[in-house]
């Protein structure tokens, strides 16, 4: 499978512990996407890549939470001191930027955290 | 925000047409309309984006007004493989930020 590939796919953590998601993009993607959905909702913008550099961060992204790509390939999503309100799906996407305004987004399954 | 309105929900009947439209009145004139669909517990799939001209591709096909002030997704024969919540994107802007915003879609049961 070549796909978008996120790890683990459910993750259960007690309030106030910190907790590290991986995602594996589509080889040779240079462009890297985090999401939050929570139920009944569409994604939310968390934050992007583009090689190893994170060229936008959304608001929703406190201070507890942190993204890197180290080397343009994986990326880490790491959240510290968990609270109850990080329960959410978090999701992760890849794509090809050859144009700026003709850009596919491949999506992974997500991660789903529940804090409890 | 959403630039983009959907109604919440819709049913079709399984083998007929489903047309899912969507309002994008404050759209700009380098701004593409994107559709993606997620199925339950999975990540959003691409399914197919325009520009200005109608497009069609082995999921879909997108017909935008000639004013791109709305669109509307057709999946020609729908089966029950494809209840699925629906979100009509407009891309924010060609410089600033290239994110992708999602509003909340529409639910689409294919019914037998």
């Amino acid at each position: 499978d070549t796909g978008v590939s996120q790890d683990p796919r459910h993750k259960i953590t007690k309030r106030g512990q910190n907790v590290t998601f991986r995602c594996d993009p589509i080889s040779e993607h240079n462009r890297l996407y985090w999401y939050r959905q929570t139920l009944g909702q569409g994604p939310e913008f968390l934050t992007y890549f583009q090689n190893e550099a994170q060229l936008e961060k959304s608001r929703l992204l406190s201070d507890r939470f942190s993204a890197e790509r180290p080397k343009g390939s994986f990326s880490t999503l790491e959240i510290q001191r968990t609270e109850q309100g990080d329960s959410a799906m978090y999701l992760c996407a890849s794509s090809l930027r050859q144009s700026a305004t003709n850009e596919k987004l491949f999506f992974g399954s997500g991660t789903q955290l529940s804090v409890l | 925000d959403a630039k983009t309105t959907q109604p919440p929900s819709m049913d079709c009947a399984e083998g007929r047409a489903a047309n899912l439209p969507c309002n994008h009145s404050t759209i700009s004139g380098n701004e593409y309309v994107y559709w993606y669909r997620q199925i339950h517990s999975q990540g959003p799939q691409y399914i197919i984006h325009g520009l200005k001209n109608n497009e069609t591709n082995e999921m879909a096909s997108l017909i935008i007004t000639e004013d791109r002030k709305s669109s509307t997704l057709i999946l020609p024969h729908a089966t029950l493989r494809d209840t699925a919540v629906y979100y009509c994107i407009v891309r924010v802007g060609y410089n600033y930020g290239q994110n992708f915003v999602f509003g909340p879609g529409t639910r689409l049961s294919v019914l037998p």
